[in-house]
């Protein structure tokens, strides 16, 4: 069976940095691009980055929003990706989901989310 | 990049048929067959119904079917289940390693 679960998420200053992890199993991670996704309360889906395999030399890629205060990376021997988030702002409060693809170009799988508060 | 535009709600009585729009433009709907669907319930994980503009993956129903015309995509839900009623959303490549999602649609099924 398919599982993808997020962590860490939880109530963090304005300026803070958080750590979200996700942790994979019942399909071939090392094979998969992992991408992070998040939903603000009452709004949309919006992509914030997505890194790659090994074949593709880990490569990331981020949304304009996130770019340069996000990072994505991920640990094949630990099936885990990560989203590493400095800078945070009041928008960037929602629920963080990341998701797999194998096919590169669409999101397979997915966690149920974890939710990121920032707030004084 | 802008968002994919989805009307903001759909409905149909249980076995009709409704269709959701996702229009973009010649930069990621219009110029890729990179088009997905996705069905979220509140406080669930999102669930792939449709990839690649039509295929659908394994398990989910052919009531379940996906198009594309142009710069516009649609997803038609046939022979609607009150198991329908969710938010859905389409997604596609935008060339440039760069992902951009629609608003989402709330299906309604009366």
């Amino acid at each position: 069976e398919v599982q993808l679960v997020e962590s860490g998420g939880g109530l963090v200053q304005p300026g803070g940095s958080l750590k979200l992890s996700c942790a994979a199993s019942g399909f071939t991670f090392s094979g998969s691009a992992m991408h992070w996704v998040r939903q603000a309360s009452g709004k949309g889906l919006e992509w914030l980055g997505r890194v790659r395999n090994k074949p593709n030399n880990y490569a990331t890629a981020y949304a304009a929003s996130v770019k340069g205060r996000f990072t994505i990376s991920r640990d094949d021997s630990k099936t885990t990706a990560y989203l590493q988030m400095n800078s945070l702002k009041a928008e960037d409060t929602a629920v963080y989901f990341c998701s797999s693809s194998q096919d590169g170009y669409s999101f397979e799988y997915w966690g149920p989310g974890t939710l990121v508060t920032v707030s004084s | 990049q802008s968002a994919l535009t989805q009307p903001p709600s759909a409905s149909g009585s249980p076995g009709q048929s409704v269709t959701i729009s996702c229009t973009g433009t010649s930069s990621d709907v219009g110029g890729y067959n990179y088009v997905s669907w996705y069905q979220k319930h509140p406080g669930k994980a999102p669930k792939r119904m449709i990839y690649e503009v039509s295929k659908r993956p394994s398990g989910v129903p052919d009531r379940f079917s996906g198009s594309k015309s142009g710069n516009t995509a649609s997803l038609t839900v046939s022979g609607l289940q009150a198991e329908d009623e969710a938010d859905y959303y389409c997604t596609s490549y935008a060339g440039s390693t760069f992902w951009v999602f629609g608003g989402g649609t709330k299906l309604t099924v009366l």
